[in-house]
């Protein structure tokens, strides 16, 4: 659990402004999910990624929201202009290329809270 | 849609006894199943799965069963320990390589 590095562990925007959330993986691994958890709910997928590719974005807003997973570097999710509701618990897993969930870790997550 | 659901937000149970948490879920393309513990300010850790061509998996304390035909899947947790206290999820996914479904989680408190 204590390998994927997720920065900052709290982060408190105004509405309006921009959030960077990063996730740095454990080593070895090239698979990256983004999840949200919001008060009194369950984990929610947002986007699935492996390195420079998104895979699956189902779970993402339309807008606002976007993310990447560079060659190099943490892979970020970028919230643009947020708004209250975007207050929540970020949660990022990582996992080896066989893309198994089983084997994916989870970091212990950015909380934002938007005011 | 709640395609997974626990329904049970918490429970209660004395050191020593059993606890069994309940999942169910209506997505029947589901075929691997996953138990999740959480703890406050920290992200899920993985406990145990099932993939639906059993119907149970055993890990030292922890067991889970799989109903496929009434979609019910339970985490059974004996002896229950003080340090079980945490939230736990249940997650489902299609192929073991998709993305994970969470419930909605239920809050174990052991006592002594």
């Amino acid at each position: 659990n204590a390998g994927v590095m997720q920065n900052p562990r709290h982060l408190v925007r105004r509405r309006g402004q921009e959030a960077r959330l990063r996730c740095s993986p454990m080593k070895g691994h090239s698979h990256v999910y983004w999840y949200r958890q919001l008060p009194e709910e369950g984990l929610k997928f947002m986007v699935y990624l492996q390195k420079e590719n998104i895979i699956d974005e189902s779970g993402m807003p339309k807008e606002r929201f976007s993310a990447e997973f560079p060659k190099e570097g943490p892979s970020i999710l970028r919230i643009q202009q947020v708004v209250r509701g975007d207050s929540a618990a970020y949660f990022c897993a990582s996992s080896p290329g066989t893309g198994r969930v089983t084997e994916a870790f989870f970091g212990q997550g950015t909380r934002l809270t938007v005011v | 849609d709640q395609q997974v659901k626990q329904n049970s937000p918490s429970l209660s149970v004395q050191e020593g006894r059993i606890s069994i948490l309940n999942c169910d879920y209506t997505n029947s393309m589901f075929d691997y199943f996953l138990w999740y513990k959480k703890y406050p300010a920290e992200g899920p850790t993985f406990l145990i799965s099932i993939s639906s061509i059993k119907d149970k998996n055993e890990d030292g304390r922890f067991t889970v069963f799989l109903n496929k035909s009434a979609k019910h899947l339970s985490l059974h947790i004996v002896p229950s320990q003080p340090g079980d206290s945490a939230v736990y999820f249940c997650a489902a996914s299609k192929g073991n390589t998709d993305k994970l479904i969470f419930g909605t989680g239920t809050r174990l408190q052991v006592f002594p």
